[in-house]
């Protein structure tokens, strides 16, 4: 079955770059799906972040689209985030999931990765 | 954005109890509305999509409603299992949010 992994540091430091990657088991990351990442702060609720096509093609949230930047390599069949000029307000456990498509836009979250803390501290 | 509001934000029942949490979009998004289910630690669950097709697996005491801007999510018998933080999700655009939860606690 369709397995996805999130990893990366679980620290970062004030103004640095936040990065994480999703592995994809199961699953060719080109078979026509949207991946996502979506965010959680410690007790608070669920927060989309963006989401990317294996062609590359990127939505990203308002809020966060001047400090983020979403790839694909399907090579690896992965997807990895990065999130620049970090602060504590971006401490998180943070989801990659599979997004699907009923129409022309990435819809819902059917599948989800176990999710990875990342905490922003000095 | 389009903002979604839940509520109750907490609701205290037992088992055997028929449960309703409400969810309202502050503008029309048809039926483009999911709902997902949260236990402490783990990753959400698809529940619901379409505003009321059941995801693959998901038992039949689930059931969803609504369209426009006012959506319900209606557990028929509240089993244990069922004591969880459940979220809706609109994708009626690209920017999808979700609402603030709903915790279901034991009375």
């Amino acid at each position: 079955q369709v397995q996805l992994q999130e990893s990366g540091p679980g620290l970062v430091k004030p103004s640095e770059t936040l990065s994480l990657t999703c592995d994809v088991s199961g699953s060719s990351i080109s078979s026509g799906y949207y991946w996502g990442w979506i965010r959680q702060p410690p007790g608070k609720g669920l927060e989309w972040i963006g989401s990317i096509y294996h062609s590359g093609s990127t939505f990203y949230s308002p809020s966060l689209r001047s400090r983020l930047t979403i790839s694909v390599d399907t090579s690896k069949n992965q997807f990895s985030l990065n999130l620049r000029s970090v602060t504590a307000a971006d401490t998180a456990v943070y989801y990659c999931a599979r997004v699907i498509l009923l129409g022309s836009l990435p819809d819902f979250f059917d599948i989800w990765g176990q999710g990875a803390l990342v905490t922003v501290s000095s | 954005d389009i903002q979604m509001t839940q509520s109750p934000s907490t609701l205290s029942a037992s088992v055997g109890d028929r449960v309703t949490i409400t969810c309202r979009a502050s503008q029309t998004i048809s039926s483009s509305l999911a709902w997902y289910q949260q236990k402490p630690g783990k990753a959400p669950k698809l529940l619901i999509y379409l505003a009321s097709t059941l995801d693959s697996g998901v038992p039949s005491r689930f059931s969803g409603s609504g369209s426009g801007t006012e959506f319900t999510l209606t557990i028929s018998s509240l089993q244990p299992d069922d004591f969880a933080t459940y979220y809706c999700q609109h994708y009626h655009t690209y920017s999808v949010t979700f609402g603030g939860g709903t915790k279901v606690e034991i009375k």
